[in-house]
């Protein structure tokens, strides 16, 4: 069974400009989450996508987006880089939502914004 | 401000030695995972409680959700150099916005 794959792997942009990052979650997961991480702030929560729309959003900006495909797949879009927006970017997809659901992280994007 | 502190946030050691990390909160969740991270990598999962009190063993590591279902604890036996990563720590409740610690960077030296 595939994993979680995201694309592409790293990528550098530079401020102003906007981009766009692709997860491909594990065929049959429905459920498909977005994280930021960096070495200051650690992991921290974007969005969460479920059967298209999305269910929970976490404290980022309005330049943070995201959306979901009806084959589960899906991509976030930063507009107007910052260089603080430098980061790996993770997707994690997961089988249901609630407590104690097991999330299968991708690889990651690493994003540099100079 | 982290939801979730761990510590230590760094902690080197010798091959063989044990060890305990620790993730609290003030906040009680549902349930709580923890996860290992390696360069270039995604985090993985380890093991979910969803019990408070609940103690689970993954071979030489024990993991356990507090009783109040605020803090858990990892203690690793006889560390081997291929535990070396960074363990996350993440607290759940009914929806799918997982709250991760900062994490703690193990480093076991041979």
């Amino acid at each position: 069974k595939a994993g979680v794959t995201q694309t592409p792997r790293y990528l550098i942009k530079t401020r102003g400009q906007q981009v766009t990052l692709s997860c491909s979650p594990i065929s049959g997961h429905r459920s498909v989450s977005w994280y930021q991480q960096t070495p200051g702030q650690g992991l921290q929560f974007l969005f969460e996508y479920f059967s298209e729309t999305q269910r929970n959003k976490g404290n980022f900006p309005g330049r943070f987006s995201g959306r979901q495909f009806s084959n589960s797949r899906s991509e976030m879009n930063v507009s107007t880089l910052e260089l603080g927006d430098s980061a790996l970017y993770l997707c994690a997809s997961s089988l249901f939502r609630g407590p104690g659901n097991e999330q299968f992280f991708g690889p990651g994007t690493r994003l540099t914004v100079l | 401000t982290q939801l979730l502190e761990q510590s230590p946030q760094f902690l080197s050691i010798q091959e063989g030695e044990n060890l305990t990390v620790y993730c609290n909160s003030s906040s009680v969740f549902s349930s709580l995972q923890w996860y290992r991270q390696e360069p270039g990598e995604g985090p993985v999962l380890l093991v979910t409680v969803v019990t408070g009190g609940e103690v689970k063993k993954l071979k030489r590591l024990t993991f356990q959700f507090g009783d109040a279902r605020k803090d858990s604890s990892l203690h690793i036996t006889a560390a081997q150099p291929g535990d070396t990563g960074l363990y996350l720590c993440a607290g759940g409740n009914n929806n799918n916005d997982m709250r991760f610690g900062a994490g703690t960077r193990l480093t076991v030296k041979p």
